[in-house]
C-alpha cells in the first residue's frame, strides 16, 4: 500500500513565523499535491509538483511556497504566517497525472496560527 | 472551469437505512469521477471510480454510476453501518480542461445512528 506520511498531526505556531509543513511518500510517485481543507469548502489546491524541482499553482496560492529536491518529499512553506491559515493541510501523491490515477492521501496536519 | 456540487449535510439515517449522496459536475471534456472518504482523524481515501460513461464504481457495498447525460455520480449503498459515518467527497478528474488536479466537491457529512 502506497503510504503517504506528513510530518505533524497538530502545529500550533504564531503569527509573521515560517512554518514548514513536510511530506514524504514511499511509492516513487511522480506527483504530489498540497491542499486545505476547510468547513465547506472542500479541499482546495495549493500547489502540486509534477518532478523533482518543478511545481505549478492551484487555486490558492497565495501566502505560500513549495519546494521539491527530492522525488520523495514535498515541503510546503507559509513564508510569514497569518490567522486566516489556520487550516487542516493535506498532502496527496499519484503515479502519474492521468485523470485515472487516483491521489493517495496522508492523514492531514491540523496547524492553529495564534 | 470544472466544479463538482454536493448535497449539503449533514446527512442523518439509522442503521440498515438506505444512502443516496448526490453530486454533479461541471467539466469540459470527459473526466474521470471519484469518490473519497475521509474519517474521523484520517485523511481522504479513495472509495470508487469510474473513467467513462456508464461505468459503475462499487466498493465496500457502495455504487456509483458515471451518467454523462445527467452529469451526475450519485453515491449509493443499500444498507449503511455506523462504521460508514465519515465525510465523503465527490470529485473529478480532466485532463482535457488543462487541470492536472482533482477537483473536489465541499463534502458531505454521514451520520449513522445504531
Amino acid at each position: 500500500d502506497v503510504k503517504v506520511t506528513q510530518s505533524s498531526r497538530y502545529l500550533v505556531k504564531r503569527t509573521g513565523e515560517k512554518v514548514f509543513l513536510e511530506c514524504v511518500q514511499d511509492m516513487d510517485h511522480e506527483n504530489m499535491f498540497w491542499y486545505r481543507q476547510d468547513p465547506g469548502l472542500g479541499l482546495r489546491l495549493i500547489y502540486f509538483s509534477y518532478d523533482v524541482k518543478m511545481k505549478e499553482k492551484g487555486d490558492i496560492p497565495e501566502g505560500y511556497s513549495v519546494s521539491r529536491e527530492k522525488k520523495e518529499r514535498f515541503s510546503l512553506i507559509l513564508e510569514s504566517a497569518s490567522t486566516n491559515q489556520t487550516s487542516m493541510y493535506l498532502c496527496a501523491s499519484s503515479f502519474s497525472l492521468g485523470p485515472n490515477q487516483p491521489q493517495h492521501f496522508g492523514d492531514g496536519t491540523r496547524l492553529s496560527i495564534l | 472551469g470544472d466544479s463538482v456540487t454536493q448535497m449539503e449535510g449533514p446527512v442523518t439515517l439509522s442503521e440498515e437505512a438506505f444512502l443516496t449522496i448526490n453530486c454533479t459536475y461541471t467539466a469540459t471534456g470527459y473526466p474521470s469521477l471519484f469518490w473519497y472518504v475521509q474519517y474521523p482523524g484520517e485523511g481522504l481515501q479513495l472509495l470508487l471510480k469510474a473513467t467513462k460513461a456508464d461505468d459503475k464504481g462499487s466498493n465496500k457495498g457502495f455504487e456509483a454510476t458515471y451518467r454523462k447525460e445527467t452529469t451526475s455520480f450519485h453515491l449509493e449503498k443499500g444498507s449503511v453501518q455506523v462504521s460508514d459515518s465519515a465525510v465523503y467527497f465527490c470529485a473529478l478528474s480532466d485532463a482535457k480542461g488543462g487541470r492536472r488536479a482533482l477537483t473536489f466537491g465541499s463534502g458531505t457529512r454521514l451520520q449513522v445512528q445504531p
